[in-house]
């Protein structure tokens, strides 16, 4: 199946920018997501890119998008001790057998945040 | 607007009880998910409906059933619970667009903690 990988652990000072990174293997994905889960917590829709641009910026979040080589990256400005959680990429590729878009989820980033 | 509600948050079980996990969507969604996260794993899909009356399996169906019983509500069994069952189990809902590039976020539900001893 499908693949998309996430460094485990990223750790910033307040204030910082964070990057967190995601490769994936589906060369079909439409849409590309980042989640984030905080302790205790489901996974919140952070902000999403269509395959077909390469940047999205909402606030703080910048979304980097390189199809060539597949790889996501999420950078959060003037990253703040809330933002400390676990971020989650996320693919949604072409149809499988069932006429199913499939989502496909990293494992997760860490994001631990220093005061 | 409490968008998708599951319950029990908390549940210990033994080996070989069984339990469903109650889940419902107040956003008019059709479809419906069941996730487990396991630490270092990141979600897998376990079961979805793609509309009321429909099921499907996902990536690691084995050990649960699921039933859509309405539009709103989306059960998952565990008929004979086992020690690798213990996991987070997440809900989520989308409303799955009608072409191939509609965007269909999913909405996920705060998850149930569940543990089998």
């Amino acid at each position: 199946g499908e693949d998309v990988e996430q460094s485990l652990f990223l750790s910033v000072r307040e204030g910082d920018s964070s990057v967190i990174n995601c490769t994936y293997t589906d060369s079909s994905s439409t849409y590309l997501y980042w989640y984030k889960q905080e302790p205790g917590a489901g996974l919140q829709l952070l902000t999403y890119i269509f395959s077909n641009m390469d940047m999205k910026q909402d606030q703080r979040l910048t979304v980097l998008l390189n199809k060539k080589d597949k790889h996501l990256s999420l950078r959060i400005a003037d990253t703040q001790t809330g933002d400390s959680a676990i971020y989650f990429c996320a693919e949604r590729g072409g149809f499988d057998d069932t006429g199913r878009r499939a989502l496909t989820f990293g494992s997760g980033t860490r994001l631990q945040v220093q005061p | 607007n409490a968008g998708v509600t599951q319950t029990p948050k908390f549940q210990v079980l033994k080996t070989g009880q069984s339990m469903t996990l109650q889940c419902a969507q107040d956003m008019n969604h059709n479809s419906m998910y069941w996730y487990r996260q396991d630490p270092g794993m990141g979600l897998r899909l376990i079961y979805y409906s793609a509309s009321e009356g429909t099921t499907d399996k996902g990536e690691v169906p084995n050990g649960y059933n699921v039933s859509r019983l309405n539009k709103r509500e989306f059960s998952l069994r565990l008929e004979s619970a086992a020690p690798s069952q213990t996991s987070v189990y997440f809900c989520a809902s989308s409303e799955e667009g009608a072409g191939a590039y509609s965007n269909q976020p999913q909405h996920f539900g705060d998850g149930t903690r569940l543990s089998i001893l």
